[in-house]
C-alpha cells in the first residue's frame, strides 16, 4: 500500500480554470502538509494541517485553499490558475506528537502545467 | 531564522567515484539533521538522518555525521552507481518548527 497517496499525477489546464488536488495518507500521521516545487527543485512549504486545524500558511495567495475532511486527508484547492502556479505539488505527513519532530514522507507529487 | 546552506551542482561523477555533497546549517537550538533523496520523477524519500551531535546517520552505502562544532552534515558515499544518479536535499527540524531544506545538489553518475 501507497503510504502517501495524491491524484492526479498530472495536470494540465488553462489559465483561469480552478482544479483540486488530492491527497490520502494511511500512516496514521497526525500532520499533512503542501509543498511546491519549482522547476530549479526548490521547495517551498504551502500549508500544513495538524488534527484538521491550520497551523502553517506561508503567505501563499489566497487563491490556494486546503481542505482537509479528515485526519488522513489534506486536499488543495486552486481558484483562477495563473501561470507561475505551474510546478510540481506535493502532499506529505509527519508523526510530530508526544515531543517528536517526525521526519516526512512524501507523495510522488502532482505536475501542474497552466497553459 | 533557521536555513541550509548545500552546494548547488550540478556535481558530475564517474561510476565508483567518491562523493561529498556538502552541507551546513544556522538553527538556536539542536535540530536534528536529514538528508532527503529525489529520484526522477518520484517524491523525495528519506535517506537518513541524525538527531543529536555526533550521531551518525547511515543508509545505502551513504554516511553524513552531525558536527555541531562546524554546524554541518557532509553526506558521503565511498563509490556511487549510476542508480545513484538524483537530486539530494539537506533539511533541519527544531521540534514545533517546520522543515527547512536546502536548495538540492542534482548528482549525475556516468557509467
Amino acid at each position: 500500500d501507497t503510504a502517501v497517496s495524491q491524484t492526479p499525477k498530472y495536470l494540465v489546464t488553462q489559465m483561469g480554470n480552478d482544479k483540486s488536488i488530492k491527497c490520502e495518507q494511511n500512516l496514521g500521521h497526525d500532520t499533512m502538509y503542501w509543498y511546491k516545487q519549482d522547476s530549479k527543485k526548490f521547495l517551498k512549504i504551502m500549508f500544513s494541517y495538524n488534527n484538521k486545524e491550520l497551523i502553517i500558511n506561508e503567505t501563499v495567495p489566497n487563491r490556494f485553499s486546503p481542505k482537509s475532511p479528515d485526519k488522513a486527508h489534506l486536499n488543495l484547492h486552486i481558484n483562477s490558475l495563473e501561470l507561475g502556479d505551474s510546478a510540481v505539488y506535493f502532499c506529505a505527513s509527519s508523526l510530530d506528537g508526544q515531543g517528536r519532530a517526525g521526519e516526512l514522507f512524501f507523495g510522488e507529487g502532482s505536475r501542474l502545467t497552466v497553459l | 531564522g533557521d536555513s541550509v546552506t548545500q552546494m548547488e551542482g550540478p556535481v558530475t561523477l564517474s561510476e565508483e567515484a567518491f562523493l561529498t555533497i556538502n552541507c551546513t546549517y544556522t538553527a538556536t537550538g539542536y535540530p536534528s539533521l536529514f538528508w532527503y533523496v529525489q529520484y526522477p520523477g518520484e517524491g523525495l524519500q528519506l535517506l537518513l538522518k541524525a538527531t543529536k551531535a555526533d550521531d551518525k546517520g547511515s543508509n545505502k552505502g551513504f554516511e553524513a555525521t552531525y558536527r555541531k562544532e562546524t554546524t554541518s552534515f557532509h553526506l558521503e558515499k565511498g563509490s556511487v552507481q549510476v542508480s545513484d544518479s538524483a537530486v539530494y536535499f539537506c533539511a533541519l527540524r527544531r521540534y514545533g518548527q517546520n522543515f527547512v531544506f536546502g536548495p538540492g545538489t542534482r548528482l549525475s553518475v556516468l557509467p
